[in-house]
């Protein structure tokens, strides 16, 4: 069973320009959702999280939206890099259980 | 510290044989976690380790796999008779007893190829 779900299997953007990361879950017993960058022949690398009883959190140039009653969030990333060219997945958490998504393949061009 | 570990990059071995995988985890974590990763998906749960104690299994662990931490330090992971359907990238990834909220820190992963 899917509960993480990443629908966009690749995005690219213009460098400078806002890069939309999108993913959606199906449990809502998730206590935190989680994103994660992946260059190749690297494991993954945490990101960014945000609880569930939030709707926002923000890292620098990252930031994460939580919409619960749609079950959705997002990653915004702005301004885009060239080196954020990576997949980013998507995961959700509760208790010691973490689900991923299929990942979205971000394309920042130059 | 380097981070977390895995040994081997990359095996290849044939079908019905078996093959173990080494993780170092990051030495002030003490739950650590195998996940396997296919083509085109995302990591998936096969156990974690709080210490020494295997606390969960994932029901993709089939009797062929077993998993050990002994002195709640590095981590194998072992496939009895492999299977094509094994191929796959298995990762590991070692945290705080604070959990997941903060992030895993995984590994490169072992790339497992069965011929």
């Amino acid at each position: 069973d899917q509960q993480v779900k990443q629908n966009s299997p690749s995005l690219s953007v213009q460098e400078g320009r806002i890069s939309i990361l999108n993913c959606d879950y199906t449990n809502s017993m998730f206590d935190y959702f989680l994103w994660y960058k992946k260059y190749p022949a690297e494991g993954p690398t945490f990101l960014i999280s945000i609880s569930s009883i939030k709707d926002k959190n923000e890292d620098g140039r990252f930031t994460v939206f939580l919409n619960k009653s749609a079950k959705h969030l997002s990653l915004h990333i702005v301004p885009s890099q060239p080196g954020d060219s990576a997949v980013y997945f998507c995961a959700g958490g509760y208790n010691n259980d973490m689900r991923f998504g299929a990942g979205t393949r971000l394309t920042v061009k130059p | 510290d380097t981070g977390v570990s895995q040994d081997p990059r990359h095996k290849i071995t044939k079908r019905g044989q078996n093959v173990t995988f080494r993780c170092d985890p990051i030495s002030e974590h003490n739950r650590l976690y195998w996940y396997r990763q296919t083509l085109g998906q995302g990591p998936e749960f096969l156990t974690y380790f709080q210490n020494e104690a295997q606390l969960e299994k994932s029901r993709l662990l089939s009797d062929r796999f077993s998993a050990e931490r002994p002195k709640g330090s590095f981590s194998t992971l072992e496939i009895q008779r492999t299977e094509q359907g094994d191929s796959a990238m298995y990762l590991c990834a070692s945290s705080m007893s604070t959990g997941g909220f903060y992030g895993y820190t995984f590994g490169s992963g072992t790339r497992l190829t069965v011929v």
